[in-house]
């Protein structure tokens, strides 16, 4: 149980263009999904805070129109990377937070691998 | 501001022998801490919670501790093995929403047969 997939787990696009991201909890509903972003021989950088319904919570120095963050659903969270540039490859994962059960391990996508050329 | 050091960048062992790592922090007084394993190109998997009021935590060839004094927690995995070869992350959570962890940098840990 607790199977979080992250689509797609590659991408390729040109500058200037716009990708989306989808994280969806398949057998649990997560009223908060987090966004990192893993750079090599780096550790996971937080990006926001999804909460479903309500506006997501950017950290310190991520551009939220940017990246833009929808949390339409208990099952859903996206993230689009909106006119993307070579800096902004990288990999990036969500994670979940099972519905009531605070302070519980986070359950990851398996991440998704930006080129932007 | 809140630190975590995960001192080793990669540690290499030979199969068989007990691999430790280390997690310690700095300006911080966690409630808990975890340990995930990531391998190359996949996101982490959870192994191991570790609460403060608890010394030790075990999970088969697994075993964490927590000592809050020193600010810090080994994870031992006994009578490693290759397939053990993995990136070991240690996680505390970051205050703010619930389940908002902060990550050390890892260690990859290289098992040889």
């Amino acid at each position: 149980g607790a199977v979080v997939s992250q689509h797609p787990s590659r991408v390729i696009c040109k500058s200037g263009t716009s990708v989306k991201i989808e994280c969806r909890s398949l057998d649990f509903q997560a009223t908060t999904m987090f966004w990192y972003r893993q750079f090599p021989k780096q550790s996971l950088m937080l990006m926001a805070t999804s909460n479903e319904g309500s506006k997501a919570t950017y950290e310190q120095g991520v551009e939220k129109d940017k990246f833009l963050i929808n949390h339409a659903s208990l099952t859903l969270s996206t993230l689009t990377v909106t006119s993307a540039h070579p800096e902004d490859s990288s990999f990036y994962i969500c994670s979940a937070l099972p519905w009531g059960l605070y302070n519980s391990p986070l359950h990851f996508g398996n991440g998704t691998r930006l080129t932007v050329t | 501001s809140q630190k975590i050091e995960q001192n080793s960048e990669a540690l290499n062992i030979q199969e068989g022998k007990t691999a430790t790592l280390t997690c310690n922090y700095t300006n911080y007084s966690p409630a808990y801490l975890q340990w995930y394993r990531q391998d190359p190109g996949r996101g982490p998997v959870f192994l191991l919670l570790i609460r403060e009021n608890e010394k030790e935590k075990r999970k088969e060839r697994l075993k964490v501790t927590f000592d809050t004094t020193l600010k810090q927690s080994l994870f031992h995995i006994t009578a490693s093995q290759p397939a053990d070869s993995a990136t070991y992350l240690c996680a505390l959570a970051g205050g703010g929403s619930q389940g908002n962890l902060i990550f050390g940098k890892g260690t990859k840990l290289s098992v040889k047969p």
